[in-house]
């Protein structure tokens, strides 16, 4: 595709189930990155993926948090037994592993815990 | 990375030039200033970025000083739809981690008529 896609776009789960959310990133960018950015707030890095090196997880917030990369391409972000605080807009976001490239970010996925 | 400080907010009428300011005085010699912007309820948004010398595109200029300790964003002819939070980062390339992006407060720009 031509950009990064996400999905679903919105999410509204129960207090207490799992979720997963999709990230498809550009082809042949071998970095990604998610972020979660709650309501009116910064983004906050949660992961990072660089080709077959082991992923940056410092940001995670907890160990409900999980995220895998299949064949260096589309990664899936877990949360386990969510909560409302997990209410946020999660972004992904990929890039070439170069100097002097940019990251494209995708439209997020809206997480809703009710 | 290096951290960056930005002013929280700034005004800016339409069609006047807006001047976005960034500080980032312990950046070191091989990381690049990076400039995105994210509208509302969009993902960010790539504007531009560069190391030493100034840049131009079709959506920004952005001034870097000549020790590199700040940098000034401009958008020549803002509009309405200008109106954003401007985020500046600085970033590596030498080591695993030095690809990270980090985000910062930002600075919310509001365009007005």
């Amino acid at each position: 595709g031509a950009g990064v896609s996400q999905s679903p776009s919105n999410k509204v789960t129960e207090k207490g189930k799992d979720v997963e959310l999709r990230c498809d990133p550009i082809s042949g960018h071998t970095a990604l990155y998610w972020y979660r950015q709650s309501l009116g707030q910064g983004l906050e890095f949660l992961i990072y993926f660089q080709g077959n090196s082991a992923p940056d997880k410092s940001g995670l917030p907890s160990d409900r948090f999980s995220a895998e990369r299949t064949g260096g391409s589309v990664s899936t972000l877990t949360i386990q037994r969510t909560q409302q605080e997990d209410s946020a807009v999660y972004l992904c976001a990929s890039s070439l592993v170069r100097v002097n490239t940019e990251a494209f970010f995708g439209q997020g996925t809206r997480l809703t815990v009710v | 990375d290096a951290k960056t400080t930005q002013p929280p907010s700034m005004d800016c009428a339409e069609g006047r030039a807006a001047n976005l300011p960034c500080n980032h005085s312990t950046i070191s010699g091989n990381e690049y200033v990076y400039w995105y912007r994210q509208i509302h309820s969009q993902g960010p948004q790539y504007i531009i970025h560069g190391l030493k010398n100034n840049e131009t595109n079709e959506m920004a200029s952005l001034i870097i000083t000549e020790d590199r300790k700040s940098s000034t964003l401009i958008l020549p002819h803002a509009t309405l739809r200008d109106t954003a939070v401007y985020y500046c980062i600085v970033r590596g390339f030498n080591n695993n981690a030095g690809n990270m992006l980090t985000f910062g407060g930002g600075t919310r720009l509001m365009v007005k008529p």
